[in-house]
């Protein structure tokens, strides 16, 4: 089976552009997770969304938003780019809400300049 | 709140000699306690998780960690590193708001000589 999928793998932006991530979860899978992990730290958690509903959400500001649809895909959106968004996204699928485990895709790259 | 602790940013050990990757939690709760290893541009991989079975937790390539209540410490080990486990380790606890989000520790750079 395939796993957690992203895309694109990379890009590079402007800042004030906006940018659409993308995730496919492990088929099965219905809930899908978003972290931001900077470069020489640990990812932070931005979004959880479970049956399509927004579960959670980290402090990150309202530039950020994701959604999630019928086939438990999901996109973060990114507006108004800052240099300070340039980061791995990283997206993480599980089961089923309270689920410890959480399977990784490979990451987006975005830069910011 | 949940988190966790790695007491150490870098750590270098030779090849074939034993590896320690040190992690405490702080939790209200029973903890979720996982390892993640990430390689240079690559996702990260599960190593293992403690969800209150038993305190010693063997995980894949030979690592494994002992959650030690009294000490609050997760820590990882492996009793002889190879080259390849050359990368970056997270500790992660799950919280308990509901989401069971992960909380990332600050990662431990594991470098491995030859």
């Amino acid at each position: 089976d395939a796993g957690v999928t992203q895309s694109p793998t990379h890009l590079i932006k402007t800042r004030g552009q906006q940018v659409t991530l993308r995730c496919s979860p492990i088929s099965g899978h219905k809930s899908v997770s978003w972290y931001q992990q900077v470069l020489g730290q640990g990812p932070q958690f931005i979004f959880q969304y479970y049956e399509k509903e927004e579960r959670g959400r980290g402090n990150f500001p309202d530039r950020f938003s994701a959604r999630q649809f019928p086939n438990y895909s999901s996109e973060l959106n990114v507006n108004a780019l800052l240099l300070g968004d340039s980061a791995l996204y990283l997206c993480a699928s599980s089961s089923r809400q309270g689920t410890y485990e959480q399977y990784f895709g490979p990451g987006t790259r975005l830069t910011v300049t | 709140a949940q988190s966790v602790t790695q007491l150490d940013s870098h750590v270098s050990v030779s090849e074939g000699t034993p590896v320690l990757l040190r992690c405490n939690y702080s939790s209200s709760y029973s903890p979720s306690l996982f390892w993640y290893v990430q390689h240079p541009n690559k996702g990260l991989q599960l190593l293992l998780k403690y969800t209150s079975a038993a305190t010693l937790v063997k995980g894949i390539n030979g690592f494994e960690a002992e959650f030690k209540k009294s000490e609050t410490s997760f820590h990882l080990t492996k009793p002889s590193a190879h080259m390849s486990d050359a990368a970056e380790y997270f500790c992660v606890v799950s919280d308990t708001d509901g989401t069971y989000k992960y909380i990332f520790g600050t990662g431990t750079r594991l470098k491995v000589l030859a």
